[in-house]
Parts: C-alpha cells; structure tokens; sequence
C-alpha cells in the first residue's frame, strides 16, 4: 500500500498517560497536516509541515499537544497528560505543492479512547 | 474566522434518485474547495474538487457547482447507488494562509435506499 500509513490503528490509555502516534506520507508529498476528528464531526485542522518545518498550528494544539517530523518524512503527534476530551479519531494528510489548496491524501487515522 | 457550514446534515433518498448536497463558506479568499466520501470506519477520500476560476465540474455522476459571489458551492449525484451510501464533507482552503489546510463541514450522512 503507498498511500498515507498511521500508526497505531487504536489506542486505549488512561487519563494523564502520554501516547504518541506516527504518520508516513506518501513518499513525493512535502506537505503533511494533522486533524482530529470527533464523532459526528468533520476533520478539525490542528497542523501543518512544508517538508520539515512546522509552519501552522490551530488554537485547538494546546501546549500539551507536539508535532514533529524530522528530515520532512514521517511525522509523530505526541499527547501528554492525556483528557478524557482528547478522546478522537486523530488523521495525517499529505500532498504536494507550495501554494494554495492541492489533493489531500488521508491516513486511516489513529483512534485515542481516553479512559 | 474561517468557517464552513454544510446542509443538510442526513440525506435519504431512493437508489436511482439525485442526491444535492451544500455548502456556505466564510473566508472570501477561499479558491480551492474539495469534496471527501467517508465510509464508516474508513479515511476520507476524494471524490471530487473545484477551484474558483470554475464555476462547475462533472465526473461521470457527480458534479460540483461554485458561486463565488454568494459563497456557496454543492454536490449533486445522479443516478444514485446503495454504494453511495456514506458521509459526505465538503471542504474550503484559503488563499491566505497559502497552506493549503481545509477547513471542513459538518458532514452530511447519506443514506441510498435500494
């Protein structure tokens, strides 16, 4: 499969625990985006990479919340002191391009329950 | 700030019927605006796209329409299938952030009636 692979599929953690999941884009794609999706909702933006560089982050990335993507590969997202209300579907994206809106490839997304 | 809202948010129609789903932006500098089908337990993709410079586009039975100056854009699908049945999103990316990041509606569940 050489679409948009996330790691792991689900994971259960309790209340104030740290998870971290991981996102390998489509290998040509500089571009890589992070949303959290709740039941019943669409996909909440929460960052943005070009390549390496972190260039956007939402008001929704509390300081617990950290993104990295080292040599513009893959991407982790890390959660610290985990909430109940971080609870979601958390989705990577990538695409190609500098400027402007291009095609998004989704992942499967990594489900947090949060107990 | 930049928002999207989708109507209506669950759709029934009978397979065969047309199916018009739509969207209202907020951001007047929003040029590219992607629709995603989301089956359950699955990832978004992407059925269909439009930029601003177009006012409609068409593949085979779907087809996006845009109007720029009241800041609305719809998914129309004909002939529709029970495989249709899914949640749709329409999404909208701003000029101004030039990131290309998608700010995305409500959804809307469809559901195609055999």
């Amino acid at each position: 499969d050489t679409g948009v692979s996330q790691n792991p599929r689900h994971k259960i953690t309790k209340r104030g625990q740290n998870v971290t999941f991981r996102c390998d884009p489509i290998s040509e794609h500089n571009r890589l985006y992070w949303y959290r999706q709740t039941l019943g909702q669409g996909p909440e933006f929460l960052t943005y990479f070009q390549n390496e560089a972190q260039l956007e982050k939402s008001r929704l990335l509390s300081d617990r919340f950290s993104a990295e993507r080292p040599k513009g590969s893959f991407s982790t997202l890390e959660i610290q002191r985990t909430e109940q209300g971080d609870s979601a579907m958390y989705l990577c994206a990538s695409s190609r391009g500098t400027r402007g809106g291009t095609e998004a490839f989704f992942g499967q997304g990594t489900r947090l329950t949060v107990v | 700030g930049e928002n999207v809202e989708q109507h209506p948010s669950t759709l029934s129609v009978q397979e065969g019927d047309s199916a018009v789903i739509k969207c209202t932006y907020s951001d007047s500098a929003s040029n590219y605006f992607p629709w995603y089908k989301q089956e359950l337990g699955k990832r978004p993709q992407l059925i269909i796209d439009i930029r601003s410079n177009v006012g409609e586009k068409k593949d085979q039975r779907i087809a996006v329409t845009l109007n720029k100056t009241a800041k609305h854009f719809s998914l129309h699908i004909t002939e529709t299938q029970p495989e249709d049945s899914a949640v749709y999103f329409c999404a909208a990316s701003s000029s101004r952030s030039n990131t290309g990041k998608l700010i995305f509606g409500q959804g809307t569940t469809l559901q195609v009636k055999p």
